[in-house]
């Protein structure tokens, strides 16, 4: 069964860096083909893809936050952490991550249950 | 890398189709047949109702349909029920692994 979860501070303050945390279990990040992805959704709003990272290491990032965003993996610990540096309240979000597969269905299929972070000081 | 376009609301009876829109560019929904569509209930993460355009993964009710006409994705939810009451959200590839989704439509059910 494949699974994710999201860890992090629900409060920063601005200016802060976030740090969040996607534990997954019931796939591998060296698996040819596999990723693990980084949404947001400020309340009451939409969606918005953030980062990507692939089963090689690379790393893909959202054009208007790339300067912002660091993602980097963990596969001996089934992790992937995302850093968004300079935090803002605009940045108050649900952020989510999810797997994506090419050697199945090629979408996000599997997703965290979301954590909330609040930026306030 | 804008969002796409979706219709902010759409509503239908019980048993009628609906049809939700996502319009995007030549880059994205025109040149790519990677469109995914997302369901997501209130205080839920989403789930996954449509990839690659049409394909509708294991689980999901065939009432579920999507296509495409150029930079326009669609997704059809034939013989609508009170369940279906919820945010649809349309996701496209854009090239070079950035994604981009949808403005979302939350979809009534009178």
């Amino acid at each position: 069964q494949v699974t994710l979860r999201e860890s992090g501070p629900a409060l920063v303050k601005p200016t802060q860096t976030l740090t969040l945390t996607c534990s997954f279990s019931g796939f591998s990040l060296t698996t040819s083909g596999m990723y693990v992805t980084w949404v947001r959704q400020p309340p009451g709003k939409a969606l918005e893809w953030l980062a990507l990272i692939d089963w090689d290491d690379d790393k893909y990032y959202s054009t208007s936050l790339k300067t912002r965003l660091t993602i980097s993996k963990d596969t001996s610990e089934n992790q992937v952490v995302l850093t968004m540096t300079n935090m803002d309240p605009v940045d108050t979000a649900t952020y989510y991550c999810a797997r994506r597969y090419r050697g199945d269905l090629d979408a996000f299929d599997i997703w965290g249950q979301g954590t909330m972070v609040t930026v306030s000081s | 890398q804008s969002a796409l376009t979706q219709p902010a609301s759409v509503s239908g009876s019980p048993g009628q189709s609906i049809t939700i829109s996502c319009t995007g560019t030549s880059d994205d929904v025109g040149s790519y047949n990677l469109v995914s569509w997302y369901q997501q209930h209130p205080g839920k993460a989403p789930k996954l109702l449509i990839y690659e355009v049409t394909k509708r993964p294991s689980g999901v009710s065939n009432r579920f349909s999507g296509s495409k006409s150029g930079n326009t994705a669609s997704l059809t939810i034939s013989g609508l029920q009170a369940e279906d009451e919820a945010d649809y959200y349309c996701c496209s590839y854009e090239g070079s692994s950035i994604f981009v989704f949808g403005t979302g439509t939350n979809v009534t059910v009178l």
